[in-house]
């Protein structure tokens, strides 16, 4: 069974903070995603990491996939009232053959709340 | 955006009656999962499919079943609701591929916020 320990679980901040949230893992993934989740919506997909060591930057957010794909990270910079929410990070698993099964395994969320 | 929908929004009923939770998807995925949420938790998944007439429970158990008859419905019933089964209830989809990575993305509903009375 893959696990993803996701952390920290909570984060106060005020405005114009920097933040890193972390998922970590003893399994390889064949992608890892975050998702965005405001309360009674559904996630929203941030972004997908693919290959081991890629960094995305979607404006003040960056997203680095670590080197075996085992973790990753998402740092916000100057953090805003809007980024308020729960943070999700998804594992996805894949056969041998590199075939995405399509499951993923989640961490436990990260709720962030920003300060003005 | 995602073209994922899913209905109803919000559900109170009582114990013992039988719902359904529709979920309709217009991007041609293969492959939709339904997930049980507690507020600000974690997402558990109870039931996916591959594809039509392909269901599969999930990593949690869960009382619900589900069908998949036509590629884009996904439907999940509960045959008699307790207050045990309050909860959100969130449908997703994905494509299906045979190389690469990124055929992981989920794409997810809006939810469904039951409460069983």
């Amino acid at each position: 069974t893959q696990l993803l320990e996701q952390s920290p679980q909570f984060l106060s901040i005020q405005e114009g903070e920097n933040l890193t949230v972390y998922c970590n893992s003893s399994s390889v993934f064949s992608s890892l995603q975050w998702y965005r989740q405001e309360p009674g919506e559904g996630p929203v997909l941030l972004v997908t990491v693919v290959t081991g060591g890629e960094v995305k930057k979607l404006k003040r957010l960056t997203f680095q996939f670590g080197d075996a794909r085992k973790d990753s990270s998402l740092h916000i910079t100057a953090a805003q009232p809007g980024d308020t929410g729960l943070y999700l990070c998804a594992g996805a698993g894949s056969n041998a053959g590199g075939t995405s099964y399509g499951k993923l395994t989640f961490g436990q969320g990260t709720i962030l709340t920003v300060h003005p | 955006e995602a073209d994922i929908y899913q209905t109803p929004r919000y559900l109170v009923i009582g114990t013992g009656k039988k719902i359904t939770l529709e979920c309709s998807q217009t991007m041609g995925h293969d492959k939709m999962y339904w997930y049980q949420q507690d507020p600000g938790m974690e997402l558990h998944l109870i039931h996916y499919s591959y594809g039509v007439n392909s269901t599969e429970k999930g990593d949690l158990s869960s009382e619900s079943t589900v069908s998949r008859i036509r590629t884009e419905h996904f439907p999940l019933t509960l045959e008699s609701a307790r207050p045990s089964h309050t909860s959100q209830y969130l449908c997703a989809s994905s494509e299906f591929g045979t190389s690469g990575r990124a055929e992981g993305t989920q794409y997810f509903g809006p939810g469904t916020r039951l409460l069983v009375l």
